[in-house]
């Protein structure tokens, strides 16, 4: 059974990079039915999508975040990792690492880590 | 970048009766339209994908519909449980994700 389990700093302060790793079990994450992907929750507001990577090496990300993110799949530890540069209290908020089903929807979520990015 | 616009935001219903909540989006998205649940604290669910497509373990008192930029989500009669907050996701285009901004289900 598939398991998605996030790990970050917890806190970060304004202007650093933020890093968080999504360890992935049940499922090999380079495989070629696999699709995976990074959201976010600001705490009290709504889901945004961050991006995505498939298994074919492309890479998209939301245009708002696009200059500041890169998502990458480390095979070797079968983890799905995200990288924010730049980070203030905008960037507060719940980030979940997703599964993509083959239509492209998510379909299995990790319980999500709360970062907060305060001085 | 699609725009999903989901009404209304809030919304005061008792048990046991019918709701529904709409999203709109601001292109046609082809039915690529999926429907969330989340309760406070916890990972969303996945209820609707496809735009009418029930997820596996989902009660068939939930149903999806809709075509083009106008889709609904569906509750028959409401339980209990069903009180939370409910996302619409648009994924028409691998490059480009969008959800509506969330209806909160309350209790009347």
């Amino acid at each position: 059974q598939l398991q998605l389990q996030e790990s970050g700093p917890g806190l970060g302060k304004p202007s650093e990079t933020l890093s968080l790793s999504c360890a992935v079990s049940g499922a090999f994450i380079s495989s070629s039915n696999c699709y995976w992907g990074w959201l976010r929750q600001p705490p009290g507001k709504g889901l945004e999508w961050i991006g995505s990577i498939y298994y074919n090496g492309n890479i998209y990300y939301n245009s708002s975040l696009k200059s500041r993110v890169t998502i990458s799949v480390d095979s070797s530890k079968n983890h799905l990792s995200l990288e924010l540069t730049s980070v203030t209290a905008a960037d507060t908020a719940v980030y979940y690492c997703t599964r993509l089903s083959v239509t492209g929807h998510f379909d299995s979520w990790g319980q999500g880590t709360l970062v907060t990015v305060s001085s | 970048d699609i725009q999903m616009t989901q009404s209304p935001s809030t919304l005061s219903a008792s048990v046991g009766d019918r709701v529904t909540i709409t999203c709109r989006a601001s292109q046609n998205v082809n039915s690529w339209l999926a429907w969330y649940q989340q309760k406070p604290g916890k990972v969303p669910k996945l209820l609707i994908y496809k735009a009418s497509s029930l997820e596996t373990g989902v009660p068939s008192r939930f149903s999806g519909s809709g075509s083009g930029t106008e889709y609904t989500l569906t509750i028959s009669s409401l339980q209990p449980d069903d009180f939370a907050t409910y996302y619409c996701l648009q994924y028409d285009s691998y490059s480009s994700y969008s959800f509506g901004q969330g209806t909160k289900l309350e209790i009347k």
